[in-house]
């Protein structure tokens, strides 16, 4: 099992929509979540983090939930310009390293 | 302009023939990190360092070395590169992580194209 999954995708979605994916990951000791932005060949930046309580940012809300291990990203009103990979990272426990996920990529249509 | 530069950024070379990827920030931070990306893989930690002259090995070490004399800059060396080590190669940088689990912002290069033949 990888430490961090994601679904690949794509996932098409009609423009306005509402989009969710979640990123599940093995280590139960994980502190630090975040959500990244890819776009195609550029540099990965960062969306949100993931909070325990969950939180918010405009159209973007992450959640965190400890007991099943996933992390959700939900996308509301989707526009064309959030067409992109996203990327679920999670800390391991063992080192100061990040470990990413393969991403999933989103592609909203009009 | 707070930055991460990455040089070059496209680069083809031969197997065997020792290359170097510069990588520098000016945001002055501790943790510096160079990652690869492959098609279905994600971004695979190479090197990381914490601070000046403390550098550890990240998942895929092997082929690869790095070097950190100065807080800014953190190259990337292939000494005899081959072709498995065609990739994207990012470079990272962040405030260091108190803790393990206190991962700030990482900020990234805008990456190298590598092909090796």
């Amino acid at each position: 099992r990888k430490e961090v999954e994601q679904d690949p995708g794509p996932f098409n979605v009609p423009e306005g929509a509402t989009v969710a994916f979640n990123c599940t990951y093995s280590n139960s000791a994980s502190q630090s979540f975040f959500w990244y932005r890819q776009d195609c060949r550029k540099e990965p930046k960062l969306l949100m983090s993931v909070y325990s309580s969950g939180n918010e940012d405009g159209r973007f809300t992450a959640q965190l939930n400890r007991a099943s291990q996933y992390i959700s990203l939900l996308i509301r009103d989707s526009k064309l310009s959030d067409s992109a990979t996203y990327l679920c990272v999670v800390n391991s426990d063992s080192n100061y390293q990040l470990i990413w996920g393969a991403g999933t990529k989103l592609i909203i249509k009009p | 302009e707070a930055q991460v530069t990455q040089n070059p950024r496209y680069l083809i070379t031969v197997t065997g023939k020792k290359l170097t990827v510069t990588c520098s920030q000016n945001m002055n931070h501790e943790y510096m990190s160079w990652y690869r990306q492959d098609p279905g893989l994600g971004l695979r930690q190479i090197y990381y360092s914490m601070n000046v002259e403390v550098t550890d090995k990240g998942d895929v070490p092997e082929g690869y070395k790095v070097s950190r004399k100065e807080k800014r800059n953190f190259p990337l060396i292939l000494e005899s590169p081959s072709p498995n080590q065609t990739s994207l190669y990012f470079c990272a940088s962040s405030l260091l992580p108190l803790v393990a689990g206190g991962f700030d912002t990482q900020y990234f290069g805008p990456g190298t194209r590598l092909t090796v033949l």
